[in-house]
């Protein structure tokens, strides 16, 4: 079946630094992919929808600049946590968007923990 | 807008117990209804769907029906095991757009 990867499964960075997580489809075209945050023990929190080849769609309070997002082909999309700090640090899940029958496929997530 | 109201948790069973999780639904459109099923440190996976009122979704055991008049899809299994141990999410999706998820229901099975 269809899979979502991504990489870095755990990422630990010193404060300041940036951040690239990359989100894959595996054996499937997604010219629509989605990023979430996770925070310990609460749902999903939908940060930005990626299309490809145009600029991303981010939801009210995610900061662009600060999460930024390239969909440059149909089976990648990255996500850049700039200038990460203690805050940012969180379980960041991607996932790709089912063409037939709605839905969504997801990828196993990344932990990121800013020192 | 649209929103998914979830059965807080966290909830405990033993072995082998019938398992009942509460999900309803508000939706301006005909929304796709989604269980998605999270493992500890993992993504979320898709347990079940269902794209109609009065469809049912069933995967591993576990079911649910699209109930249009009391806008609910309730999950259920009959007998509970030990690997059931997750956190459950509902979420519907109109069309292709971004899912609304309900806030997890997080399920521990003991032996």
């Amino acid at each position: 079946g269809a899979v979502v990867s991504q990489h870095p499964s755990r990422v630990i960075c010193k404060s300041g630094t940036s951040v690239k997580i990359e989100c894959r489809s595996l054996d499937f075209q997604a010219t629509t992919m989605f990023w979430y945050r996770q925070f310990p023990k609460q749902s999903l929190m939908l940060m930005a929808t990626s299309n490809e080849g145009s600029k991303a769609t981010y939801e009210q309070g995610v900061e662009k600049d600060k999460f930024l997002i390239n969909h440059a082909s149909l089976t990648l999309s990255t996500l850049t946590v700039t200038s990460a700090h203690p805050e940012d640090s969180s379980f960041y899940i991607c996932s790709a968007r089912v063409t037939s029958g709605g839905g969504q496929i997801f990828g196993p997530g990344t932990r990121l923990t800013v020192l | 807008g649209d929103s998914v109201t979830q059965m807080e948790g966290p909830v405990t069973l033993s072995e082998e117990a019938f398992l009942t999780i509460n999900c309803t639904y508000t939706a301006t459109g005909y929304p796709s209804l989604f269980w998605y099923v999270q493992y500890p440190g993992e993504g979320l996976q898709l347990l079940l769907k269902a794209t109609k009122a009065d469809d049912k979704g069933s995967n591993k055991g576990f079911e649910a029906t699209y109930r249009k008049e009391t806008t609910s899809f309730h999950l259920e299994k009959g007998s509970v095991q030990v690997s059931d141990s997750a956190v459950y999410f509902c979420a519907l999706g109109i069309g292709n757009e971004k899912l609304t998820f309900g806030t997890g229901t997080r399920l521990t099975i003991i032996p």
